[in-house]
């Protein structure tokens, strides 16, 4: 399966700014997927991001919040913008979901605003 | 949206014992069915999944029955061993127009004592 990694692994962050998380994949995939674990909570989608064309959002989640980028077949940003404690949560992105291909995640990004 | 419920949601065995985790999906459209395990720290790896026109799949000590009639699937894991211990997920798909992402179940805590 693909080697996916994230970038930060963790980070703290004050209130009201804003982080770009990385998501780096050893092969090309047309897929990406961005979720959201709150703590001790289940995976949320929040976007899926297909190169060469604009996120698609899951209800609940806007492009102004969690803006998307897909530049090329293996690498995907999430930014979480003007960030509250709300917003404390496990990202994650995985790869795959096409025709039989399984999903696979890298290990997040484990994310406390104070 | 459409839900995919989990039970239980902590399950304690001992050692050699076989643990079972239960799931249920809404959507009739969802035709793959991942099982994750995820431990501390790490993202969900896929650990088995099963697809609708199979009933039963399993790989040494795990196994997955999926009854599409009823819209359940369970996973089974034999002679488990304190390293089985983690959060399981289930999950199902959700059709997309070029593929598929994941509704998941709200995960089992399971602990295996020796």
């Amino acid at each position: 399966s693909a080697v996916i990694s994230q970038k930060p692994s963790r980070d703290i962050c004050q209130r009201g700014t804003s982080l770009t998380i990385q998501c780096q994949v050893d092969s090309q995939v047309t897929m990406m997927f961005w979720y959201r674990q709150q703590p001790g909570q289940s995976l949320t989608l929040i976007a899926t991001a297909n190169q060469g064309s604009e996120a698609t959002y899951e209800s609940g989640f806007v492009i102004d919040k969690f803006p998307i980028s897909r530049p090329n077949l293996t690498f995907s940003t999430l930014t979480v913008s003007n960030m509250s404690p709300e917003d404390s949560s496990i990202y994650l992105c995985s790869v795959g979901g096409r025709g039989d291909q399984p999903q696979h995640f890298g290990d997040g990004t484990r994310l406390s605003i104070l | 949206g459409e839900n995919v419920e989990q039970h239980p949601s902590t399950l304690s065995v001992q050692e050699g014992d076989s643990a079972v985790i239960k799931c249920t999906y809404s959507d009739s459209a969802s035709n793959y069915f991942p099982w994750y395990k995820q431990e501390l720290g790490k993202g969900p790896q896929l650990i088995i999944d099963i697809r609708s026109n199979v009933g039963e799949k399993k790989d040494q000590r795990i196994a997955v029955t999926l009854n599409k009639t009823a819209k359940h699937f369970s996973l089974h894991i034999t002679e488990t061993q304190p390293e089985d211990s983690a959060v399981y997920f289930c999950a199902a798909s959700i059709p997309l127009d070029s593929g598929y992402a994941l509704n998941f179940g709200k995960g089992t805590s399971l602990l295996v004592t020796p």
